[in-house]
């Protein structure tokens, strides 16, 4: 069974500041894992997908790597923004076909 | 395109109700997914259909949920008898099965409050 668990739980930073949260994972045998972003009473968008075949994968500001060998993947945030505040999640797939299991969330505040 | 439609929005209902929840995938995704979301167990994986075909409803909670989803442009999840742990944000979302058997990104839509009394 795929278990996904993220750190911190929450993190208040400065605007402008570079961050880094962290997904870890159980089941290594992973074809790609997600990163979605979810804004207070609202649902979640996606923010990157990585193949396993990819250790890398960047969007504007946002950098996310896979080590599928470790169980671990980091989002990486450069130059933080208040509009970056919100709750991440990281989601894995379970048992080989497409059902995902997400992590409970790092709730990011940037503050002025 | 108008990505994941639910509906509706927000729901108020009495312990004992029948309650209808409604989603409307992104055209051309062949694969659905209702969750729900609560603070206490965060995000889970009720049901998801490949090609409208239940492929795993392990996490629905027990037999008064049930799901259908009778063509590639509609579903619903019903609840019957509603009960108070109920309450919670339920969401649906879309996807296309990759062909080289992995899922391609998950598209939510804006989820349904559902506050049962």
């Amino acid at each position: 069974k795929q278990e996904v668990t993220q750190i911190p739980a929450a993190l208040s930073v400065p605007e402008g500041e570079n961050l880094v949260l962290n997904c870890s994972f159980t089941d290594s045998a992973i074809y790609n894992l997600q990163w979605f972003r979810q804004d207070p009473g609202k649902g979640l968008t996606s923010l990157l997908l990585i193949q396993s075949s990819q250790r890398e994968q960047t969007s504007g500001r946002l950098n996310a790597s896979l080590d599928k060998s470790s169980g671990r993947s980091t989002l990486y945030i450069a130059a933080s923004q208040p509009g970056d505040s919100a709750t991440y999640l990281c989601a894995a797939p379970t048992g080989g076909g497409n059902k995902l299991t997400f992590g409970t969330g790092t709730q990011l505040k940037v503050e002025l | 395109d108008a990505g994941v439609i639910q509906s509706p929005r927000h729901e108020v209902t009495e312990m004992g109700q029948e309650v209808t929840l409604r989603c409307k995938p992104i055209s051309g995704h062949n694969s659905l997914f209702w969750y729900r979301q609560t603070m206490m167990r965060g995000l889970e994986l009720l049901i998801y259909f490949n090609n409208n075909v239940p492929i795993d409803d392990s996490g629905m909670p027990e037999d008064r949920f049930s799901a259908k989803m009778p063509n590639a442009s509609f579903s619903t999840l019903k609840i019957q008898p509603s009960e108070p742990r109920d309450s919670a944000v339920y969401f649906c979302a879309s996807s296309s099965y990759g062909t080289s058997g992995g899922t391609d990104t998950q598209y939510f839509g804006p989820g349904t409050r559902l506050t049962v009394l």
